[in-house]
This record gives structure tokens, C-alpha cells and sequence, in this order.
């Protein structure tokens, strides 16, 4: 049981590039959500599935795009990078949308220059 | 407008001693709040919560209180051990029409001195 996992651990993109961060659930979770983490800012909600084919803009979603793959995954997608985009980004799952308690993956450290 | 608000970036404790983490907030709507803890490289944890209708909630070490009139909460570790020694986020839940969304405090780093 590998709970939430994460694709990549670390990457680095010029501005203006493109790419698609990858999280997989394992726990039968309904609702699955993104976000990202900047210093002096905590984390920050950038879209959520509550559940499989629906998905709806967070607190920050302007650059990103997300897809439920299906029950398990859910992507988050950069279509044209920019540096303001550099942050760790963190998947979490939850059984339903009403769950309180979220479960973290281990996050992607994403720097764009 | 930040309203999860951890004003304190950083605590330092000797091991054995108490460790007081606090969070404020402005959103009166706000009805269930939890604390997870971070340490690096790694995601948050989720480590103790508390809803509205409570003011304590005990887990061992961990102790929540919220003081609703205050719009404050805090995290009380007795004793506090050197693996406590991490990031604390303080997050906070509004019931809405689209479910529960958490909104996260700026965290307090916790370094407990053996």
C-alpha cells in the first residue's frame, strides 16, 4: 500500500515549456486534489476532484490544467511554464470531498528559469 | 487576505518541556480545523483535529483547544521529543455547496533541542 505517489521528485523546465505532473492514490479514494507550496505562503489549493470526471479550479489555477485520469489519477498540467511556477507541489487524496483528513504524496520540486 | 494565519515561523523547545504552536483565523465560517505536520523532502501528515463544537481534543501527547470567540487554536506536545521536530500546519474547513476545502497557515517550524 504506497498511498499517495508522486512523478517527478524533481524537475527543472526553461520558460515557455511544457509538462504534466503525474499522482496515483492506492486507498480507493474518491476525491483527489493539487497544490503547490511557496515560502511564507503554505500550501494553496490549485484544483480538486471530488470524484472521478469532475474537477474544479482551487484557490490558484491560472497556468495549470488538471485531468482525473481516472479513480486513481489525477494530473496536473503546465502548459507554458513560467517562473512564478516555481514551487513544491504536493497531490493529496481524500475518501470523499466532505473527508477533513487529506493524505499527502512526498511532493515535486518544480523550478523553472 | 490570509485567514489561517501561524504568526510564529519558528519555535525552539528543549526535549521534555511544552511546545505551544498557534494559529489565528478570520473566517468565521470555519468548522473544523486540523494540524499536520511536515517534515522535509516528505508531504504533510495529518496529526490531530477538532471541530466547532469541541474546545480540547486529546491524542496522546498532541492536544488541540479552540477558542471559537477568539477565532484561535493551538497545538500543546507534552513532552516534546527531538522527532518532533518539524514543520506544524494549521488548516481550517468550511462547509460549502462543492465539499470541504482546506485552507493552510504559512506553518511553524518546531525544533525540539535534545
Amino acid at each position: 500500500n504506497a498511498g499517495v505517489t508522486q512523478t517527478p521528485k524533481f524537475q527543472v523546465l526553461k520558460t515557455g515549456q511544457s509538462m504534466t505532473l503525474q499522482c496515483a492514490q492506492d486507498m480507493n479514494h474518491n476525491s483527489m486534489y493539487w497544490y503547490r507550496q511557496d515560502p511564507g505562503m503554505g500550501l494553496r489549493l490549485i484544483y480538486y476532484s471530488a470524484s472521478e470526471g469532475t474537477t474544479d479550479k482551487g484557490e490558484v489555477p491560472n497556468g495549470y490544467n488538471v485531468s482525473r485520469l481516472n479513480k486513481r489519477e489525477f494530473s496536473l498540467r503546465l502548459e507554458s511554464a513560467a517562473p512564478s511556477q516555481t514551487s513544491v507541489y504536493f497531490c493529496a487524496s481524500s475518501p470523499t470531498v466532505s473527508s477533513y483528513e487529506q493524505y499527502f504524496g512526498p511532493g515535486t520540486r518544480l523550478t523553472v528559469t | 487576505d490570509q485567514q489561517v494565519k501561524q504568526n510564529s515561523p519558528s519555535l525552539s523547545v528543549q526535549e521534555g518541556r511544552i511546545s505551544i504552536l498557534n494559529c489565528d483565523y478570520t473566517n468565521s465560517m470555519f468548522d473544523y480545523f486540523l494540524w499536520y505536520k511536515k517534515y522535509p523532502a516528505e508531504g504533510p501528515t495529518f496529526l490531530i483535529s477538532i471541530s466547532s463544537i469541541k474546545d480540547k481534543n486529546e491524542d496522546g501527547r498532541f492536544t488541540v483547544f479552540l477558542n471559537k470567540s477568539a477565532k484561535h487554536l493551538s497545538l500543546h506536545i507534552v513532552p516534546s521529543q527531538p522527532g518532533d521536530s518539524a514543520v506544524y500546519f494549521c488548516a481550517a474547513s468550511a462547509l460549502s455547496s462543492s465539499g470541504d476545502k482546506l485552507t493552510f497557515g504559512t506553518g511553524t517550524r518546531l525544533a525540539v533541542r535534545p
